[in-house]
């Protein structure tokens, strides 16, 4: 347990389905990110929030909205989604995102849209 | 434009043999350098991390990472590896944007020979 949790650890959804991914640290730290993380590709930063406020947004399609209601908590809303976007889901937090502190990450959410 | 590059996408190493992944990045000024690994099916662990001082870097799980910035590399060593050891190891570099942010290699997978 590393002190970030995600849940559900895996998911499989219709193309039509309305589905969230939760996210939640303990760990006091003020930063939250979403990443996505497909086969033999980098590491693909979608959402950042610093205090409770987005300060990224990679370009990311509207069909993926992220909610961030205090802190510990961060949601990824997902609709409509299509077969490319399955992949592993990561959240992490960091101290600071203007700091160098590296981050703490979840053990990821692995979606499944068919 | 910043990039990191991890060369070899697989590495096949027999058990008790030393080990060593490269890394190599673009950044025009001086890197914050990490080190994560990524078990099957779980998130990502920081190793170690390289921001300023002594350029050999001493990790968790008996890693180690020397950064050569004449070579623009930050090599990650290991002087006998285990079976656990197999995972997915990924490089990133720490950068200053608008926001704070790193930049991920696409990972280099770890096999483990007995």
């Amino acid at each position: 347990e590393t002190g970030v949790t995600q849940t559900p650890r895996h998911l499989v959804m219709g193309m039509t389905n309305k589905k969230s991914l939760k996210c939640e640290q303990h760990l006091g730290h003020n930063a939250m990110y979403w990443y996505k993380q497909s086969a033999k590709k980098p590491l693909e930063l979608m959402f950042v929030y610093n205090f409770k406020e987005q300060t990224e947004n990679n370009s990311v399609p509207s069909r993926f909205s992220p909610e961030c209601p205090n802190s510990s908590h961060l949601f990824l809303h997902l609709h409509t989604l299509q077969p490319e976007d399955s992949a592993l889901y990561l959240c992490a937090s960091s101290q600071d995102p203007t700091e160098n502190y590296g981050y703490t990450f979840g053990s990821g959410t692995r979606l499944t849209v068919v | 434009a910043q990039s990191v590059t991890q060369p070899d996408i697989h590495i096949t190493v027999s058990e008790g043999a030393s080990l060593e992944l490269r890394c190599n990045y673009s950044y025009g000024a001086t890197p914050y350098l990490f080190w994560y690994v990524q078990s099957p099916g779980q998130g990502l662990q920081l190793l170690l991390k390289y921001f300023s001082g002594d350029t050999l870097v001493q990790g968790i799980k008996g890693f180690e990472a020397e950064f050569k910035r004449s070579q623009s590399s930050f090599n990650l060593r290991k002087p006998s590896v285990h079976w656990s050891d197999a995972a997915e190891y990924f490089c990133a570099v720490g950068v200053m944007d608008s926001n704070y942010q790193l930049i991920w290699g696409a990972g280099t997978k770890l096999i483990i020979k007995p």
